[in-house]
């Protein structure tokens, strides 16, 4: 098993291009989570999808940010334009069952300057 | 003024001793907790869960006690290593919902 997998692990961007963060949840999980950590904040869960479905997405900050998954093994979120602000870490986890732990990546770190 | 991110709260605790680490969560209605270990540059790391029709709840060297009645939860390492050092998580959920993680506790082993 190999985990869920997070590309890429850093990315550099200039403030204004478009970032798109890509995640792999475990095979035969049904529920897949984007969240964003920084030091000021925590962990804050962006939005979740439970069989490729969008169930909430009210912690999306702005409309510069969209996620998708087209299918239930690949999901993305995607950034345009980027700001200074928006740079953390971004996890993404899977679930199979709503009362399993979740299995997070190793997280995208992001930096907008 | 300057803003200035989120202060940790610390423990610091000898090589062999038993961790206590806590938590106060906030929604009555959460049935499911979980405690995560985060070392640095990873992603959270599952511990240990319990639901809310149990109050303790035991694994390899942890425990997770849960005190609905004033909404906290604990964490108890025994006999913890240097290897334990990291930022610990408790998150709630309500009925298979999405989890929503507190602020994160450091904790550091000193040999």
């Amino acid at each position: 098993d190999a985990g869920v997998i997070q590309s890429p692990r850093h990315e550099v961007t200039e403030m204004g291009q478009e970032v798109t963060l890509r995640c792999k949840p475990i095979s035969g999980h049904n529920s897949l989570f984007w969240y964003r950590q920084t030091m000021m904040r925590g962990l804050e869960l962006l939005i979740y999808f439970n069989n490729n479905v969008p169930i909430d997405d009210s912690g999306m900050p702005e409309d510069r940010f969209s996620a998708k998954m087209p299918n239930a093994s690949f999901s993305t979120l995607k950034i345009q334009p980027s700001e200074p602000r928006d740079s953390a870490v971004y996890f993404c986890a899977s679930r199979q069952t709503g009362y399993d732990g979740y299995t997070f990546g190793s997280g995208t770190r992001l930096t907008v300057v | 003024g300057e803003s200035v991110g989120l202060h940790l709260p610390t423990l610091s605790v000898q090589e062999g001793d038993n961790s206590i680490i806590n938590c106060a969560y906030s929604n009555s209605a959460s049935d499911y907790f979980i405690w995560y270990k985060q070392e640095s540059g990873k992603g959270p790391q599952f511990i240990i869960d319990i639901r809310s029709n149990m109050d303790k709840r035991q694994g390899q060297r942890v425990t997770v006690l849960l005190n609905k009645t004033v909404k906290h939860l604990s964490l108890q390492i025994a006999a913890t290593q240097p290897g334990d050092s990291a930022v610990y998580f408790c998150a709630e959920q309500n009925s298979g919902y999405a989890l929503n993680f507190g602020k994160g506790t450091s904790l550091l082993v000193t040999p």
